[in-house]
């Protein structure tokens, strides 16, 4: 299995809402990653889990809390956000640490109203 | 720091033709440099990788040559197809920084047209 998984494919969501991506890998891979990218722009990084735990928070309101249950699955819960919030969140996964070579999941395109 | 410089778009080329999209990095340490690509409404692919220098990648009819001496990893094929159309990233990663980053260029939309 070669491939990073992200359900749902679509949500859309109101700004009271509260709800969670999921994206899972069976890789073996030891990192996990969440970007975020807006229309016509390259993915941001948000999140990156390095052995199931948090390494990197670049920033990230707290709208926004990552979780790691285990070695293959990483979850983005979502509560109270806001309209420009809205985006495609990529999951990706990497073999090191270090980011070598990551691989990306299909995304999850998010809608707030 | 670390950046990516990838040239401007849209690229607009008929099937068949040559393609080429620069791109130029800065790097403290010793990155690897990478392409991916993006399919309308997918996620990224990883299209093709070096990780040191004069290494090239290639994949798919893609190649990309890894140019320490001008900082570039220009990204070529020989003849576009239709199939090709979708936006290109250039994006380097720096082992020796520790980093988990990927640092990604602005992306190159390329529409090849029959």
């Amino acid at each position: 299995d070669t491939e990073v998984t992200q359900t749902p494919k679509h949500l859309v969501m109101g700004m009271t809402n509260k709800k969670s991506l999921k994206c899972e890998q069976h890789m073996g891979h030891r990192a996990m990653y969440w970007y975020k990218q807006k229309a016509k722009k390259p993915p941001e990084l948000m999140f990156v889990y390095s052995y199931e735990k948090l390494s990197i928070n670049e920033s990230v309101p707290s709208r926004f809390s990552p979780e790691c249950p285990n070695s293959s699955l990483l979850n983005l819960h979502l509560h109270a956000l806001q309209p420009e919030d809205s985006a495609l969140y990529l999951c990706a996964s990497s073999p090191e640490t270090s980011g070598i070579e990551q691989y990306f999941g299909p995304g999850t395109r998010l809608t707030v109203t | 720091g670390n950046s990516v410089t990838q040239m401007e778009g849209p690229v607009t080329l008929s099937e068949e033709a040559f393609l080429t999209i620069n791109c130029t990095y800065t790097a403290t340490g010793y990155p690897s440099l990478f392409w991916y690509v993006q399919y309308p409404g997918e996620g990224l692919q990883l299209l093709l990788k070096a990780t040191k220098a004069d290494d090239k990648g290639s994949n798919k009819g893609f190649e990309a040559t890894y140019r320490k001496e001008t900082t570039s990893f220009h990204l070529e094929k020989g003849s576009v197809q239709v199939s090709d159309s979708a936006v290109y990233f250039c994006a380097l990663s720096d082992r020796q920084t520790g980093a988990n980053n990927l640092f990604f260029g602005t992306g190159t939309r390329l529409t090849v047209i029959p």
